[in-house]
């Protein structure tokens, strides 16, 4: 009865692979959002979709690609991996996408050498 | 946009007592300002949050206090537990945008 789950938990990848980190809410939510968390545990919102249309994108490369086929669903899809990219990345659902609360899924350690 | 700081980095508190962490935040417009206690190896959950027209809420053992003229708020614990051991992270919200602080890891020694 997981209300947003991540899969895969951990990605270890090379450098110059193309790698998607997929997400799925039940909590019948129509807002999703994509986090990032770097090594310092400063988390930092990518990108932001309601009904399935792009509200926020943040100033993130274009390699990273969110796509949402249906409101409770979120991949994102990472281009040409960069050693910088290693973080973990949450997905997160809120009901509504003003001023509500967003619940985070567990995150996917993406590790990039 | 908005900017959040958060302090302290880290916090040692002895079990059983309070545990006080505090933010500022630089949007006026933001209006709402949740609390979240992240465990090792989980994602961010929730614990209390706060909105513009409020100056406090409490919930058991935790409250937040909220001073809009001076841009900053504050999240309290009384009679602290081990399991209260985590991250905390104050956010604000402006534009539709939460922005995160960078976090207090709290230590609650037995």
């Amino acid at each position: 009865d997981t209300a947003v789950s991540q899969t895969p938990k951990y990605l270890v990848t090379q450098m110059g692979n193309d790698k998607s980190i997929k997400c799925e809410q039940n909590l019948g939510h129509d807002t999703m959002y994509w986090y990032k968390q770097d090594s310092k545990k400063f988390l930092k919102i990518m990108f932001s979709y309601n009904n399935k249309e792009l509200i926020i994108n943040e100033t993130v490369p274009n390699r990273f690609s969110p796509k949402s086929p249906d409101k409770a669903h979120l991949n994102l899809h990472i281009n040409s991996l960069e050693l910088g990219d290693s973080a973990v990345y949450f997905c997160a659902s809120s009901q509504g996408w003003v001023n509500t609360e967003a619940f985070f899924g567990q995150g996917t350690r993406l590790t990039v050498v | 946009g908005e900017n959040v700081e958060q302090h302290p980095s880290t916090l040692s508190v002895q079990e059983g007592d309070s545990a006080v962490i505090k933010c500022t935040y630089s949007d006026s417009a933001s209006n709402y300002f949740p609390w979240y206690k992240q465990e090792l190896g989980k994602g961010p959950q929730l614990i209390i949050d706060i909105r513009s027209n409020v100056g406090e809420k409490k919930d058991q053992r935790i409250a937040v206090t909220l001073n809009k003229t001076a841009k900053h708020f504050s999240l309290h614990i009384t009679e602290t537990q081990p399991e209260d051991s985590a991250v905390y992270f104050c956010a604000a919200s402006s534009n539709e945008k939460l922005t995160f602080g960078t976090g207090t890891r709290l230590t609650i020694i037995p």
